[in-house]
């Protein structure tokens, strides 16, 4: 499975954007990129998602690089629900788009201050 | 529409018994993942369902095997339990498809082995 890297943690002011990290320089061509998070006491929860072009939603915008070696989520105005792990993930749909294993790194631990 | 359940919430074991526990996904999701979450290891993929086959899995012993029933509800067991399976259970379920991205987590089983 291709690899991702993001830091440790992060720090943010409510109501400021947040930047989110990701580094995936194995990736390969039918890599999806997926982001989830998990709130402190509950299964992770899905974000967002992409492949080359950057992607907005209700919760977040991807912005993805061209090469697709790296991409951030960007939260527009961090609130205290926010807190959380993020995790990257590359999802390979090779082969028809059956594979719904999940690759989970450390993620990053987003700490929002009021 | 009600989200991903799991059952029980919270279980405690002794070493060397076996465990099975239950996750019922959401209305009309065919796909049912497994997930064990560890505060060393982090989140990893256990296996996934589909249509009553197991469809991938991960890197874990045979001890730990699951099924998924016609009604898509799935079990998972883990027989001659050791300490080090102390964990939180979580289950997954999608819909079935190439644009099918999300999957949907329930809250987890916390199992605890003694």
């Amino acid at each position: 499975d291709a690899k991702t890297t993001q830091p440790n943690s992060m720090e943010s002011n409510e109501e400021e954007p947040v930047h989110l990290p990701c580094n995936h320089s194995t990736i390969s061509g039918t890599d999806y990129i997926h982001w989830y998070r998990q709130l402190p006491s509950q299964g992770p929860e899905y974000v967002i998602h992409g492949l080359t072009s950057n992607v907005n939603n209700r919760m977040a915008s991807l912005a993805i690089a061209e090469d697709r070696k790296s991409s951030t989520l960007i939260l527009h105005r961090a609130t205290l629900r926010d807190a959380a792990v993020y995790y990257c993930i590359l999802r390979d749909v090779g082969g028809g788009g059956s594979n719904y294993k999940l690759t989970f790194g450390k993620g990053t631990l987003l700490t929002v201050n009021p | 529409k009600a989200g991903v359940t799991q059952t029980p919430r919270y279980l405690i074991k002794t070493r060397g018994q076996q465990v099975t526990l239950s996750c019922s996904p959401i209305s009309g999701h065919r796909s049912v993942s497994w997930y064990q979450q560890t505060p060393g290891q982090g989140l990893q993929f256990l296996f996934e369902y589909f249509s009553e086959t197991q469809r991938n899995k991960g890197n874990f012993p045979g001890r730990f095997s699951g099924r998924q029933f016609s009604n898509s509800r799935s079990e998972m067991n883990v027989s001659t339990l050791e300490l080090g399976d102390s964990a939180l259970y979580l289950c997954a379920s999608s819909r079935v498809g190439t644009q099918n991205y999300e999957q949907y987590f329930g809250p987890g089983t916390r199992l605890t082995v003694t």
